[in-house]
């Protein structure tokens, strides 16, 4: 069963940083380009950043561009997502989805880890 | 950026009743588009991909057809469990891009 567990993430203030991470387990976690997505309170999803699976090719949605980078560990089969100059727009719950193969439609998901920045 | 625009907002109807949910890009991409289902305090789930291929265990209520920029997502008659809100996504250009949602509610 394909497993994915989001942590790391909590209560932040403006600037600040925070690492979130995502064990997984149940797939052969190096086959598969990662994402993150995130979902603002209320509102819709928004993609964050992906990683392909060898972890040589990155891209970032323009909001958290210069700011967060997504990293991988396949020995460990863990995600990275690591966020700097945090914002209040970056509130929202983060979810770790795994990638059809290369491609990035998301097929599992975790449970998503809350991020809240305020003073 | 690629802007998905679906329609309706909202769609109000009974079990039973079929839905038929818009997806509509910006510009060209291809056959690259995903639908999803979110019910409240879950994680979305992934329903469509490539715009009518059903995910693994999906029903086959759930249909997909489209291409280049309308796309539409069909349930054929709804189920009580089928009353969420429905994303399309594209991965034909960077960045990935979510549709602002469908809410299919109760009638």
């Amino acid at each position: 069963e394909v497993q994915l567990l989001e942590s790391g993430g909590g209560l932040v203030q403006p600037g600040g940083s925070l690492r979130l991470s995502c064990a997984t387990s149940g797939f052969t976690f190096s086959n598969h380009a990662m994402s993150w997505v995130r979902q603002a309170p209320g509102k819709g999803l928004d993609w964050v950043s992906r990683i392909s699976d060898s972890g040589s090719d990155t891209h970032y949605a323009d909001p958290v561009k210069g700011r967060f980078t997504i990293s991988r560990d396949n020995s460990k089969n863990i995600l990275y997502l690591q966020m700097s100059g945090l914002r209040a727009a970056d509130t929202a719950l983060y979810y770790c989805a795994k990638g059809i193969a290369a491609a990035s439609s998301f097929e599992s998901w975790g449970q998503g880890t809350l991020v809240t920045v305020s003073p | 950026e690629i802007v998905l625009t679906q329609s309706p907002a909202t769609l109000s109807l009974s079990p039973g009743e079929g839905a038929t949910l818009s997806c509509r890009a910006s510009q060209s991409v291809s056959r690259y588009l995903a639908w999803y289902q979110q019910k409240p305090g879950q994680a979305p789930r992934l329903l469509i991909y490539d715009a009518s291929n059903r995910a693994t265990g999906i029903p086959a209520r759930f249909s997909g057809s489209g291409s280049g920029t309308d796309f539409t997502l069909t349930i054929s008659s709804l189920e009580p469990e089928d009353f969420a809100v429905y994303y399309c996504q594209q991965r034909n250009n960077w960045p990935l891009t979510f549709g602002g949602g469908t809410k299919v509610e109760i009638k």
